[in-house]
């Protein structure tokens, strides 16, 4: 068990520009969970995947940016015409089977600053 | 919809010495709680759960939580605490009910243990 892996771990990029960020959860987890935490911040909750589909997606979530998980395993979050006010710390997290008791396993989070 | 209270946003102590990070949420159906850790520049550990029974719940590190229905508090305790417990913890809750699954986070206390 590897535990959940995000790539890459930190990205430096100029407004305007997209970024994507990806994500293998623990293997055989069947949910996958996309946060966001911003300086001073809890992480906030921003869509989550049971296999290849997507449940639910918070308002956070703009049209800017887009998450798949097009084989039911890893995962991949991008954004588009990146703003300032998008750097942040983004989280990915897995857990197994279904209800709101089990234990989510977080990455160690992909960082953004935009420039 | 869910909130979590962090009443504290830092919190200093001494090493050995007793702590008590406090958690108050508001919720208009019945919750799951959590306390997760995150150490510097990593993602967040969960350190314990409270979904039903006791309620005292003992986690990881000798951490343990009290839930309190009638006050709506999960406060965080540990009677002695090591430099290595320097950390921001997390009080979040997830609804029983309703079909999603994802957490709602605290804003987070920064525990900081002094030699």
């Amino acid at each position: 068990d590897t535990g959940v892996s995000q790539d890459p771990r930190h990205k430096i990029t100029k407004r305007g520009q997209n970024v994507t960020f990806r994500c293998d959860p623990i293997s055989e987890h069947n949910r996958l969970y996309w946060y966001r935490q911003t300086l001073g911040q809890g992480p906030e909750f921003l869509t989550y995947f049971q296999n290849e589909a997507q449940l639910e997606k918070s308002r956070l979530l703009s049209d800017r940016f887009s998450a798949e998980r097009p084989k039911g395993s890893f995962s991949t979050l991008e954004i588009q015409r990146t703003e300032q006010g998008d750097s942040a710390m983004y989280l990915c997290a897995s857990s197994v089977g279904r209800g709101a008791g089990n234990t989510i396993y977080f990455g160690e989070g992909s960082w953004l600053t935009v420039v | 919809a869910q909130s979590v209270t962090q009443l504290d946003s830092q919190v200093p102590v001494f090493e050995e010495a007793p702590v008590e990070l406090r958690c108050n949420y508001s919720s208009s159906v019945s919750v799951y709680l959590f306390w997760y850790v995150q150490y510097p520049n990593q993602g967040l550990q969960l350190l314990l759960k409270y979904l039903s029974g006791s309620t005292l719940v003992k986690g990881i590190n000798g951490f343990e939580a009290e839930f309190n229905k009638s006050q709506t508090s999960f406060h965080l305790r540990k009677p002695s605490v090591h430099i290595s417990d320097t950390a921001e913890y997390f009080c979040a809750v997830n609804p029983l009910q309703g079909g999603s699954e994802k957490l709602v986070f605290g804003k987070g206390t920064k525990l900081t243990v002094n030699p």
